[in-house]
């Protein structure tokens, strides 16, 4: 099956600085890669998402890259905020098939 | 996005009780229904898939029994806790997908079971 890994598990920046997460997946079939932003007691929130026909897309601060040679893609969030402290997964699947989740980000914006 | 609404928000129940958690997709015909559990700290682990009018497709691991799932119509989906015991305590969460919106996977907002 499907295994992604997902790094750093922790990660504090100033804010106004940049954050990067990396994903890396194991399925090559593999062609949808979003990426969830989830806070303390709640679901988990899409907020953005790519598939393996697109290398880049941006939505305002977030951008997601995708490398699908080496099997890995990442979130980059922009210009950071305090309201972007929380627990960030991505989350990989083919197709309509089941999401295979990383372990999670914990990004703590320090103001 | 889609709109995925789940109740109760948290429930507190005895041990050996049932407890039901309801999924709606409130502003389209989900398809497809995931149920999540989810520890402290940790990341979600899929419990069951449901599909609208047939049975759902439980994880390996998962016992039928003790978490029986109920996906009757397009916009709900139930997740009935059995006999619940104090391990059952955990943070349980529902996603639906659907209403033309591809691969995309919107959430619930989750449902914290403590079972004392």
């Amino acid at each position: 099956g499907e295994n992604v890994e997902q790094h750093p598990s922790t990660l504090s920046v100033q804010e106004g600085d940049s954050a990067v997460i990396k994903c890396t997946y194991s399925d090559s079939a593999s062609n949808y890669f979003p990426w969830y932003k989830q806070e303390l007691g709640k679901g988990p929130q899409l907020i953005i998402d790519i598939r393996s026909n697109v290398g880049e897309k941006k939505d305002q601060r977030i951008a997601v890259t995708l490398n699908k040679t080496a099997k890995h893609f990442s979130l980059h969030i922009t210009e950071t905020q305090p309201e972007d402290s929380a627990v960030y997964f991505c989350a990989v699947s083919f197709g309509n098939e089941k999401l295979t989740f990383g372990t999670g980000t914990r990004l703590t914006i320090i103001p | 996005g889609a709109v995925v609404s789940q109740h109760p928000s948290w429930v507190i129940c005895k041990s050996g009780t049932s407890v039901k958690i309801e999924c709606r997709s409130l502003d389209f015909q989900a398809t497809t229904m995931f149920w999540y559990r989810q520890f402290p700290k940790q990341s979600l682990m899929l419990m069951a898939t449901s599909n609208e009018g047939s049975k759902a497709t439980y994880e390996q691991g998962v016992e039928k029994d003790k978490f029986l799932i109920n996906h009757a119509s397009l916009t709900l989906s139930t997740l009935t806790v059995t006999s619940a015991h104090p391990e059952d305590s955990s943070f349980y969460i529902c996603s639906a997908r659907g209403g033309g919106e591809g691969e995309k996977l919107f959430f619930g907002s989750g449902t914290q079971l403590s079972v004392l």
